[in-house]
């Protein structure tokens, strides 16, 4: 069974500043990892996504991750976030041996601020 | 066009009722999923179909059932609606040659 930490609950955070947000998966076997964003009131939107190659990947809207075995980590970063970027953020972990169900993490809060 | 779409996107029944949710993707794949998201945004797999197939089943109550007339469709229906089941349920496909989950826009659930 794989599981998925998201250490920030919620990330407040002022535009146009950094952001970062954690994650941390456990899986006895490989797995594939992705964030997804859920704006207020909508369905879930994928940002990017680690299947293998280059550890450092970058997805839509200015965002990238980087997968780090050795940690177990898949962080996810903007280097300058907008007001739009509030919404919630989920990382998530699957693999081919269970037809590629995802297990979410908890989800983190992002609220930018002006 | 939208890739999955669900209906309603809004349900409010009372408890005891039995309901269904509809979902339809133009993609043309072949897996298909339901999953929940409860009260605290928490997201769930709760089936998953290919081809017309129950692949996954994780320990869903059997009030739930659901049905895939082709592989375009994947309907979910409730009976005997509880307070519990008041949620957000997204449904989404995926192409066989893919690792991408396309997700619908969520039916939102509130059982009184």
């Amino acid at each position: 069974a794989q599981s998925v930490t998201q250490l920030d609950s919620q990330v407040p955070v002022f535009e146009e500043a950094p952001v970062e947000l954690r994650c941390n998966y456990s899986s006895s076997v490989s797995v594939y990892l992705f964030w997804y964003v859920q704006y207020p009131n909508q369905g879930l939107q994928l940002l990017l996504k680690y299947l293998s190659g280059s550890t450092l990947v970058k997805g839509i809207n200015g965002f990238e991750a980087e997968f780090n075995k050795s940690q177990t980590s898949f962080h996810l970063r903007k280097p300058s976030v907008h007001i739009s970027d509030t919404a919630e953020y989920f990382c998530a972990v699957n693999r081919p041996s269970n037809d590629y169900k995802l297990s979410f993490g908890a989800g983190t809060t992002v609220t930018v601020r002006a | 066009d939208t890739a999955v779409s669900q209906t309603p996107k809004y349900l409010v029944t009372q408890m005891g009722n039995d309901k269904s949710i509809k979902c339809e993707q133009n993609l043309g794949h072949d897996t298909m999923y339901w999953y929940k998201q409860d009260s605290k945004k928490f997201l769930k797999i709760m089936f998953s179909y290919n081809n017309k197939e129950l692949i996954i089943n994780e320990t869903v109550p059997n009030r739930f059932s659901p049905k895939s007339p082709d592989k375009a469709h994947l309907n979910l229906h409730i009976n005997s609606l509880e307070l519990g089941d008041s949620a957000v349920y997204f449904c989404a496909s995926r192409g066989t040659a893919e690792n991408e989950q396309f997700f619908g826009p969520g039916t939102r659930l509130t059982v009184l």
